[in-house]
């Protein structure tokens, strides 16, 4: 079975400070696929970013980037120099390998961390 | 702006009401979901439909009727509620087949309040 744990429930900061959300995640598959969401307020869940189990590269885009290792199963998330705007709920999540089942995208989500970004 | 259209967006009703949430996108998406997320909890996995039809139901009782009558539109047909089904709803959309790339597009949802 698939798990992903965010043991951070909430972050504070103040506005242009970094700050690094933690996922860790539990699956049986070698192929799978790891996202982040961010969820504001209006209760959109924002698609942010994706990545593949067979691609450890990690990526700087705009302000956000993300560390993913295998080794570890964890996949972490950075806002560099926060704004206000990134006040939200992220919530990281998993699937299975999306090109042997046919049944649908099956995501599993983990609790979400809440980040307060104060001006 | 989402992609991914619901409606209503505020929804209250009784526990003998016959009320509908709506979705619709027009990504060109052959994938389409029904979330249900409580406060302060992540999204819990209610149906999933692939190329119109239910291929995934998580054992979601009765008084959710989901429906899709075409691959842009899905419906979930709520009857008999109970206070604890107070909860916001997400559609979400994704590509299905050869060619899923595996991330899932969310409406803003509907926030339903059963009395």
């Amino acid at each position: 079975a698939q798990k992903v744990t965010q043991a951070q429930t909430e972050i504070s900061v103040v506005e242009k400070e970094d700050v690094t959300l933690d996922c860790v995640y539990e699956t049986r598959d070698t192929t799978y696929y790891l996202f982040w969401y961010k969820q504001p307020p209006s209760g959109e869940l924002v698609f942010l970013i994706r990545r593949n189990s067979f691609d450890e590269q990690n990526e700087i885009s705009g302000r956000y980037s993300w560390n993913f290792q295998k080794s570890t199963s964890s996949f972490n998330f950075t806002i560099t120099a926060s704004q206000v705007v990134d006040s939200a709920v992220y919530f990281c999540a998993l699937s299975e390998d999306v090109m042997i089942k046919a049944a649908g995208n099956k995501l599993t989500f983990g609790g979400g961390t809440r980040v307060l970004v104060k001006p | 702006d989402t992609e991914v259209t619901q409606t209503p967006k505020h929804l209250v009703m009784g526990m003998t009401n016959k009320k509908s949430l709506k979705c619709e996108q027009h990504m060109g998406h052959r994938a389409m979901y029904w979330y249900k997320q409580k406060a302060k909890k992540p999204p819990e996995l209610m149906f999933v439909y692939s190329y119109e039809k239910l291929s995934i139901n998580e054992s979601v009782p009765s008084r959710f009727s989901p429906e899709c009558p075409n691959s842009s539109l899905l419906n979930l047909h709520l009857h008999a509620l109970q206070p604890e089904d107070s909860a916001l709803y997400l559609c979400a959309s994704s590509q299905a087949g050869q060619s899923r790339t595996g991330e899932l597009f969310f409406g803003e949802g509907s926030r339903l309040t059963v009395l």
